[in-house]
Parts: C-alpha cells; structure tokens; sequence
C-alpha cells in the first residue's frame, strides 16, 4: 500500500529561523515522483516542487530546500529564514509512475510569527 | 497563461439539492483530476478524466457522484442529493499528460446545510 506520513501537525517558528517538515513515503515501487504544494490562508494549492525516484540530488530554490533520501524514505523540505508569508499548510504527496493520481499527507500548518 | 479554473467558488446547497461544480483545465492540458479536502484534512483523490474518457474513479463514492469531461467544455463533477458529509472543498487539478505535475485551481467550497 502507498502512503504519506507528515507527523508534524503544526509548527511555529518566529520570523528568520529556519524551519525544516517532515516527510516520510511508503511505496514498494521503484519509479515514484515526489511533490511538495502549499496551501496558504486564501486556500488555493500551489505547486512547488517536483522529483521522480531517481533523482536524488537535494535541490534548493530561493529559501526553500529540499531533501530526497531513498534510504530512509524520505523528502523534507526546509524553509531557511523563514517569513510570515511562509505561514502555510504544506503538503506532501507521492504518485506512482502506473497510476497518476496523487496520494497526499495530512499536511503540516506552518505558522511563522513577526 | 490563465491557471486552472473552477466555477463557483463558494456553493451553498441544501440536503437533497444536486450540486454542479465546474473545472476548466489549463491550457494545453487534457488531463484532469478531482480530489476533495475534508475540513482540517488533506486531500484525497476521487477521479481522473482525459476528454470523454473517466480513466480512474477508484475514489468516487459509489453513489451520488459522478463526472464528466467533454469534448467540448470543462469537466463537471455533479453530486447528486446531497448530504451534510458532501461539505467539503473540491479541487480539480490538471496536466498536460500522464507522469506530469498537476496544477490545481482554487477549489470549491461546497456548504450542505
């Protein structure tokens, strides 16, 4: 069976530290993709990363960081200085490369406070 | 590029009421996917259409739901008689083709009173 664990329910950090969520995937697939979106206070989901099971090269993109390692089935994703704008629910998903759909965590609110 | 586009924004609707909700994909996108977020819970996936086609509706209730994708216009995910437990917000979510970052529009806020 496929599934996404995000344990962190909530977390609040202060303006500028960094912040790092948490997410562990089950598969027993070889070929996976991994994505991260956020889901601000306005309530759309935004897109922001990508990742197929073969690459696991951590990527980073601004403040945002990301960080693939199969051997403990895992994809974080770290906020450095975080921001109030960051304030979000985060979700992780995985889809299979035999089925498109995506299969989401709980998600992770993020508060960040001035 | 317009993003993907859902119609209404907010639904209110009675118990027994049909309610209609509308998904019009990105652009060059004909793969479309809906899924429903329980309050306070994350998203699961309820079905995925390409044009005429339901490729995957492992996750839409047996009864009540049903959509549709067109050839010519959006896609429409319709429940039928609906019950309190249908409050929800529904997104749809498109890609250009399988294997493909799925984009999703702004939801629909469904209100079953």
């Amino acid at each position: 069976a496929q599934k996404v664990t995000q344990a962190q329910t909530e977390i609040s950090v202060v303006e500028k530290e960094d912040v790092t969520l948490d997410c562990v995937y089950e598969t027993r697939d070889t070929t996976y993709y991994l994505f991260w979106y956020k889901q601000p206070p306005s309530g759309e989901l935004v897109f922001l990363i990508r990742r197929n099971s073969f690459d696991e090269q951590n990527e980073i993109s601004g403040r945002y960081s990301w960080n693939f390692q199969k051997s403990t089935s895992s994809f974080n994703f770290t906020i450095t200085a975080s921001q109030v704008v960051d304030s979000a629910v985060y979700f992780c998903a995985l889809s299979l490369s035999r089925t498109d759909k995506l299969i989401f965590g709980t998600g992770t609110r993020l508060q960040v406070f001035p | 590029n317009a993003g993907v586009m859902q119609n209404p924004r907010h639904l209110v609707r009675r118990r027994g009421q049909e309610a209609r909700l509308r998904c019009s994909p990105m652009k060059g996108h004909s793969h479309v996917y809906w899924y429903r977020q329980l309050p306070e819970e994350g998203l699961k996936f309820m079905v995925y259409l390409q044009k005429e086609n339901i490729i995957d509706e492992s996750g839409m209730p047996k009864e009540r739901f049903s959509a549709e994708f067109p050839k010519e216009g959006p896609s429409i995910l319709r429940i039928q008689q609906v019950v309190r437990g249908d409050s929800a917000a529904y997104f749809c979510a498109s890609s250009p083709g399988t294997q493909e970052t799925q984009y999703f529009g702004p939801g629909t806020r469904l209100l079953v009173l």
